[in-house]
């Protein structure tokens, strides 16, 4: 089965821009999604389709795709940004699974 | 507005049965893809289900054989029926619904009910 690797944590600074890695192998040609998740609250989709934004997204998150990395990039950190956040994939050769990755807790500093 | 309540959640001994609800507000399920993810205590996010609008059904290898997804239109709620449960099934248990662009990805959420197994 596919899989999605990512860093357990990224710190960053208020201010500063923080960007979060997912690996796979060939992940450039999949569609990767991304989500925010709060302490005690449901994920939010802050990405998909590799860089589209969902209405209500700040601009400050982006995403690209290429290779075996897909990066989640959030400009101008705010202490609100402070989450984990999970890339997603949908395998289709493989039973229609969905693919998460293990969470990457983003901690400003 | 697009809502997504569970309810079901609860403690069962190992072995047990339980079945999750999560009724729809705001779109109709039938038409979407909508997926059951879980996530135990302090770990990441692990998909369990889905259920197509033309109503196949796909599982996590660590489900096959003993969960069910489902649906019931005239409620407009999604199911899972969870049978031999295994301790280490325990999560809050979230349905989701596919945003319908083609590949899945989830726009809703819903607050998620907590599934405790032990005895």
């Amino acid at each position: 089965s596919y899989v999605l690797t990512q860093p357990p944590s990224v710190s960053v600074a208020p201010g500063k821009t923080a960007r979060i890695t997912c690996g796979g192998n060939n992940i450039g040609s999949k569609s990767v999604h991304w989500y925010q998740q709060k302490p005690g609250q449901a994920p939010v989709l802050v990405i998909y389709y590799d860089s589209d934004r969902p209405s209500g997204i700040p601009e400050r998150f982006s995403g690209s795709n290429s290779g075996n990395t897909a990066t989640l990039t959030i400009s101008r950190v705010e202490a609100g940004d402070e989450a984990d956040y999970y890339c997603q994939v949908w395998d289709s050769s493989s039973d229609h699974h969905v693919v998460f990755g293990g969470g990457t807790k983003r901690t400003v500093l | 507005e697009v809502q997504l309540v569970e309810s079901g959640g609860g403690l069962v001994q190992p072995g047990g049965s339980l079945r999750l609800s999560c009724a729809a507000s705001g779109f109709t399920v039938s038409s979407n893809y909508m997926s059951w993810v879980r996530q135990a205590p302090g770990k990441g996010l692990e998909w369990v289900s889905v259920i197509y609008s033309g109503g196949s059904t796909y599982y996590a290898d660590s489900v096959k054989g003993r969960f069910t997804i489902s649906r019931d239109n005239s409620k407009n709620t999604l199911y899972l029926q969870m049978n031999s449960l295994r301790a280490e099934d325990t999560a809050v248990y979230y349905c989701a619904r596919d945003q319908g662009f083609g590949e899945l990805n989830f726009d809703y959420w819903g607050q998620g009910t907590l599934v405790t197994v032990s005895s």
